[in-house]
């Protein structure tokens, strides 16, 4: 597509549920992140999937939080038994070489609302 | 997680002003970058730099990487009312990959 996207824009869940967020990279991306973004706060970086590689997931705040790329294209962020200070808005973003640079291009981003 | 250091918070100007923000860090960066965000949509890329002492202009815009590596600042001249948003810093230490280190971002007004 021509840019990234995300599923769905919003989302409503109660304490305790899981949830699924999806992104779906620029064609031909090789690296995909999930950022976290609390209100007024800057972006808080999640996992990393650099092609075939394991991803780095230095930045999963617990052991509910989950991420896995299909193929080397979309990607699933899964939150278990989400809590209230998960409330925040989730965005991807994708990289692939081009003129020698690996700009990192966001989405529009998941609001999460846990109550 | 950790955050670079970026100020101010906020600002409040009239149209046609010229606009500086800044960032810092205890760590040394490969590359700086900055983004703005408009409301429910994602970052966007303004500039990017990758030598320490860079100053590159995109339009109205410049910026600068720091010499030590640690700081970059962004200039907007003759600020106009689409200059409204959230501007954000954003270092990285890899060579151009990996992931990104954010400002807590400098929310910008513009009176017309």
């Amino acid at each position: 597509g021509a840019g990234v996207s995300q599923s769905p824009s919003n989302k409503v869940t109660e304490k305790g549920k899981d949830v699924e967020l999806r992104c779906d990279p620029i064609s031909g991306h090789t690296a995909l992140y999930w950022y976290r973004q609390s209100l007024g706060q800057g972006l808080e970086f999640l996992i990393y999937f650099q092609g075939n590689s394991a991803p780095d997931k230095s930045g999963l705040p617990s052991d509910r939080f989950s991420a896995e790329r299909t193929g080397g294209s979309v990607s699933t962020l899964t939150i278990q038994r989400t809590q209230q200070e998960d409330s925040a808005v989730y965005l991807c973003a994708s990289s692939g070489r081009s003129w020698g640079t690996d700009t990192q291009y966001f989405g529009p981003g998941t609001r999460l609302t846990v109550l | 997680g950790q955050q670079l250091n970026q100020s101010p918070q906020s600002m409040f100007i009239q149209e046609g002003e010229d606009v500086s923000m800044n960032c810092t860090s205890s760590s040394i960066f490969n590359t700086w970058l900055w983004y703005k965000q408009d409301p429910g949509e994602g970052p966007v890329l303004l500039i990017a730099l990758y030598k320490a002492g860079e100053l590159t202009s995109n339009g109205r815009l410049t910026a600068q990487f720091g010499t030590t590596r640690k700081d970059s600042f962004l200039n907007i001249s003759a600020s106009i009312p689409s200059d409204v948003g959230i501007y954000f810093c954003a270092g990285q230490y890899g060579g151009s990959q990996g992931n990104l280190i954010f400002g807590k971002g400098t929310k910008l007004s513009v009176k017309p």
